[in-house]
């Protein structure tokens, strides 16, 4: 069984540029969670999208955006991008999600790097 | 705003001996706990979780132990071993609510075995 796949693994960008990220989850789960890594602030969550619907937010500012499609895929947005948007974006995939998280599997994460 | 931190950023242990990796919580109300492994270059693994109606659970060589009266969560690794070493992760459950369903993680512990 495939593990969760994010694309592109590494990705350099300049300040006020936009990038969008993608994530293919594990067959069959319906929720995908992303989450902001870095060394200051450690792992933080964006959102939760069940069913093509955004379920739940973090306190992140609205240049941070997402949607997810029919068959599970999810992508991320960050547009008008910052130095401190620079991290490693990790998205993660459970059957349900929801108030019992239950087990996320996490992909790799894609490393941003704005310049 | 809620947290959850870890007493000790560093642990080093001596290979073969039991390690105790410690996690404190803010929210009273949360009622699931996920302890995560990430190697270097690799996202978050799942390693044991525990509800709030549970004070202990064991998996292999690995124990959790929840202690709800001082919002304290801990992670016991028996005879650790050189590949045990990795960034460890205790993350809560916000209730369902305005900010419900969603992984709160601690900064992290990183956990260097010496052979």
């Amino acid at each position: 069984k495939a593990g969760v796949t994010q694309t592109p693994r590494y990705l350099i960008k300049t300040r006020g540029q936009q990038v969008t990220l993608s994530c293919s989850p594990i067959s069959g789960h319906r929720s995908v969670s992303w989450y902001q890594q870095t060394p200051g602030q450690g792992l933080q969550f964006l959102f939760e999208y069940f069913s093509e619907t955004q379920r739940n937010k973090g306190n992140f500012p609205g240049r941070f955006s997402g949607r997810q499609f029919s068959n599970s895929r999810s992508e991320m947005n960050v547009s008008t991008l910052e130095l401190g948007d620079s991290a490693l974006y990790l998205c993660a995939s459970s059957l349900e999600g929801g108030a019992y998280t239950g087990e996320l599997f996490f992909g790799e994460g894609s490393r941003l790097t704005v310049l | 705003g809620e947290s959850v931190g870890l007493h000790l950023p560093t642990l080093s242990v001596q290979e073969g001996d039991n390690s105790i990796i410690n996690c404190a919580y803010s929210n009273s109300a949360s009622d699931y706990f996920i302890w995560y492994k990430q190697e270097s270059g690799k996202g978050p693994q799942f390693i044991i979780d525990i509800r709030s109606n549970m004070d202990k659970r064991q998996g292999q060589r690995v124990t959790v132990l929840l202690n709800k009266t001082v919002k304290h969560l801990s992670l016991q690794i028996a005879a650790t071993q050189p590949g045990d070493s990795a960034v460890y992760f205790c993350a809560e459950n916000a209730p369902w609510g305005n900010q419900g369903g969603k992984l709160i993680f601690g900064q992290g512990t990183e956990l260097s075995v010496k052979p």
